[in-house]
């Protein structure tokens, strides 16, 4: 059974400040989604990850994939108030399925 | 206005009734999803389907319906509500494996 984790659960960190958040799947993938979710809000995409290796840049987020070590990262470059919200990874329970596992996201407050 | 739309956007029932919830996408994905949003467990797959008349279990199936005969639409009903099926509930659609699937705005019901 595929088991995706995300770590940290919680994150509060200052503005202009480096992080990483980390998700970990349990079985073999090679894709990798990222979204975001604002407090009562809906998901919208930030990456698609299609490959070992892939890395994705947009404004103060990067996102990578390692395959082998079923781990992906969302690296938060100088953060500002405005990327608080959820972050959310999601992996494809087999390799060309659509039925995806979500993890459990990381809650990110930027204090000002 | 393009786009996928759920309705209705907050439905408050009572144990028992049955209730259906909307889902309309004007881009003609293939793949649509339903999921439901918990506090400490994320999203989690209700049912999702590859196209018309093709449906599939997630990860949560018990107590739901779904069925899509029309590409565009894709409604789920509780057949008999219960109070653990309070949630918000997201429909999701996507037309390949190199995309990433596309939120509704959600539906918030509550089961009293």
């Amino acid at each position: 059974e595929l088991k995706v984790e995300q770590n940290p659960l919680f994150l509060s960190m200052q503005e202009g400040k480096n992080y990483t958040i980390y998700c970990n799947y349990s079985t073999t993938s090679d894709r990798l989604y990222w979204y975001r979710q604002d407090p009562g809000k809906s998901l919208e995409s930030l990456f698609v990850l299609l490959s070992n290796g892939a890395v994705k840049q947009e404004g103060r987020l990067m996102a990578s994939l390692d395959t082998k070590a079923r781990l992906s990262t969302l690296h938060i470059t100088a953060a500002v108030h405005d990327l608080s919200a959820t972050y959310f990874c999601a992996v494809p329970v087999t390799s060309g399925t659509y039925k995806y596992i979500f993890g459990t996201g990381t809650r990110l407050k930027v204090l000002a | 206005d393009a786009g996928i739309t759920q309705s209705p956007r907050y439905k408050i029932t009572e144990t028992g009734r049955q209730v259906t919830l909307m889902c309309h996408q004007t881009w003609s994905h293939s793949y649509m999803f339903w999921y439901r949003q918990d506090l400490g467990h994320g999203l989690r797959l209700i049912y999702y389907s590859a196209a018309a008349d093709i449906t599939d279990k997630g990860e949560v199936p018990d107590g739901y319906v779904v069925s899509r005969s029309k590409t565009e639409n894709f409604p789920l009903t509780l057949e008999s509500a219960t109070r653990s099926q309070t949630s918000v509930y997201f429909c999701a659609s996507s037309n390949d494996l190199g995309q990433p699937q596309h939120f509704g705005d959600g539906t918030r019901l509550s089961i009293l």
